[in-house]
């Protein structure tokens, strides 16, 4: 049972160069979000997903598209990177319900940007 | 939309003695608040949680204390040991809008010798 796995783990880019950060779950969850981590910024939402075919915007979106065509995956695509998107990424998917439930989260991307 | 903050954002204590992170939300709506444990170059992980149907919450060593009417919500870690130092996260969330997690900045836990 691998939870959530992101790929890659480590990335440099150029200013304006666009990729696409990899986030999927194997543990059928509705809920998918990215999250940047910057010091002392603690974790922003940039996008999230309550199903497939479902998207919206969190806290931080400018910059970032994402789409969900499977409820497995939620990549997250830098179109034209800048120095300020250099930071830790984090992919993390919940089950919906009756009741809330945790987040789980995979093991992080550290972009950076030069 | 949601908004959450947490203090200290740096806190030192003894080994031994107890830590108390404090976190205030915006939204009189939110009803769920995790609290998740990151340790240097690792994931976050939840440590525990609490729903707004309950006042406290309590695992082994640590608790969650909930005041909706003041809207805040604390942690408190008894008896500390080297290994609970790490970055603290508080986060809310209203499961009946829509379902997205919001955190706090973060407090740094040292655990002194």
């Amino acid at each position: 049972n691998a939870g959530v796995t992101q790929t890659p783990k480590f990335q440099v880019l150029k200013t304006g160069q666009s990729m696409t950060l990899q986030c999927a779950q194997d543990m059928n969850h509705e809920y998918m979000s990215w999250y940047r981590q910057d010091p002392g910024m603690g974790l922003r939402l940039i996008h999230y997903s309550v199903g497939a075919g479902i998207t919206d915007q969190g806290e931080v979106p400018n910059g970032y598209n994402v789409s969900r065509s499977t409820t497995e995956d939620f990549p997250l695509r830098l179109l034209s990177a800048a120095p300020s998107q250099t930071s830790v990424y984090f992919c993390a998917s919940r089950s919906l319900g009756v009741m809330d439930t945790e987040a789980f989260f995979g093991q992080g991307t550290r972009l950076t940007v030069v | 939309g949601e908004n959450v903050e947490q203090h200290p954002s740096t806190l030192s204590v003894q080994e031994g003695d107890s830590a108390v992170i404090k976190c205030t939300y915006s939204d009189s709506a939110s009803n769920y608040f995790p609290w998740y444990k990151q340790e240097l170059g690792k994931r976050p992980q939840l440590i525990i949680d609490i729903r707004s149907n309950v006042g406290e919450k309590k695992d082994q060593r640590i608790a969650v204390t909930l005041n909706k009417t003041a809207k805040h919500f604390s942690l408190h870690i008894t008896e500390t040991q080297p290994e609970d130092s790490a970055v603290y996260f508080c986060a809310a969330s209203n499961g009946n809008r829509d379902d997205k997690i919001i955190f706090g900045k973060g407090t740094r836990l040292h655990i002194l010798p």
